[in-house]
Formats: C-alpha cells, structure tokens, sequence
C-alpha cells in the first residue's frame, strides 16, 4: 500500500461545476499539506499549503484536512476550461524537508 | 527570473553518454530539492541541499548520478552512462527553509535513445 493515495482519473466536468479532488494517506505523522497544480508539460506550481487540520481558503478554492480520516481535499468553485490540468497532493512530517506526493488527477474542464 | 529554472529544458541523447541538468533557484532559498517524475508515476525524490551541503542522498537510483551545488544557489545533476530506464522528467525546487513550501521549476525533459 502506497503511503498516498490519489485516484488518477481523468475527471471531467462542465464548466462551472464545482470540483472535488481527494487524497487518503497512512502515514498518521503527516502535519503539512499540500497541492499543486501541474500543465502538460510544466512543473508542479503550489497552490494550498496547510498545516494540520482544518479548511484553508483561497479565491474559488478550499482545501480540507481531515487528519482522524487521513484524507484531505481539494475543492474547486466555478472551475473553468483554464483549470484542467493534474493536481498533486503533498504531505510531510513536521521537521522534514520530504515530501511524499500522490500519483496525480486529472482534470478535464469541459466548456 | 523569479521563479526556479532549469536548463536545458529537453535533452535527447544516446545510451551511455552522460548529461548535466541544471537547477537555477529562488534567490535567497537556501534549500534546493531534485525529484524524478516517471509517466504514471508520482515524484520520486532524489536528492536535497542545505546550502551546498547534500545531507540526504537516499534517492539517488545508482552511483551513475551524482549532484552538486555551489555558492548556495546553481546546482548541477550529473547522469553518468546513462541508460534508457533514465528517461523521466528531471524536477527541481527550492525553498526558504526545511518546513517551507517548495517551489518547483518547469523541468528537464531527458530521453534515452
């Protein structure tokens, strides 16, 4: 069992709906959470960073740490065309430089 | 720039050459990461610098890669004989500190012939 787990997709959705992106972990020492945002052919570009539990807003978009279900979300409000892409979910311990990535999902916003 | 870049952005070379990937990263950031990401697979890491220090080189697949950093900035990721199992995009980030978030740059394409 991979210590993240990310469903990879592909996600489509009409434009304007709201989004749902999850990810499960195992790792219960997890305090840091993160997601990024990757084009086709581009790095990975942050674009929530929490710590521990609770919801972390951001324009359209929230994430969501629920640490005694070891799942985390990333929700997406009014998304657009320019949203798809993959989006990587990251975690790390406190006092760790690594980083422990999910596969990635891909989204597909559908005009 | 302001962001972490990378050169070259691709590279196509034959099996058993060797290649050199360079990181550029945010001024100021002291930490500098270098991830390998496979097709279907998540990023694998490889490599971090404290400065121009490596206190983790745990991920390195084989003694054919090696890494360096110099002046607490550029870093150079070096594949020596490499072999076509080698193609992957070459990631690198950087950040202010261990706890910091890390900010990655577009990558290096490789491709193994």
């Amino acid at each position: 069992q991979k210590e993240v787990e990310q469903d990879p997709g592909p996600l489509s959705v009409p434009e304007g709906a709201i989004v749902s992106l999850n990810c499960t972990y195992s790792n219960s020492a997890f305090q840091y959470f993160m997601w990024y945002r990757q084009y086709s052919r581009k790095g990975p570009e942050l674009l929530m960073y929490t710590y521990s539990s609770g919801n972390k807003e951001d324009g359209r978009f929230t994430a969501q740490v629920d640490k005694s279900s070891k799942y985390i979300s990333l929700f997406i409000r009014d998304s657009q065309p320019s949203d798809s892409a993959t989006y990587l979910c990251a975690m790390s311990e406190v006092g760790t430089y690594k980083y422990i990535f999910g596969t990635g999902t891909r989204l597909k916003v559908l005009a | 720039g302001a962001g972490v870049s990378q050169s070259p952005s691709n590279k196509v070379t034959e099996k058993g050459k060797d290649v050199e990937l360079r990181c550029d990263p945010i001024s100021g950031h002291t930490a500098l990461y270098w991830y390998r990401q496979s097709l279907g697979q998540g990023l694998e890491f490889l490599i971090y610098f404290q400065g121009n220090s490596a206190p983790d080189k745990s991920g390195l697949p084989s003694d054919r890669f090696s890494a360096e950093r110099t002046g607490g900035s550029v870093s150079t990721l070096t594949i020596q004989r490499t072999q076509q199992e080698d193609s992957a995009v070459y990631l690198c980030a950087s950040s202010s500190g261990v706890e910091q978030p890390q900010h990655f740059g577009d990558g290096t394409r490789l491709s193994i012939l």
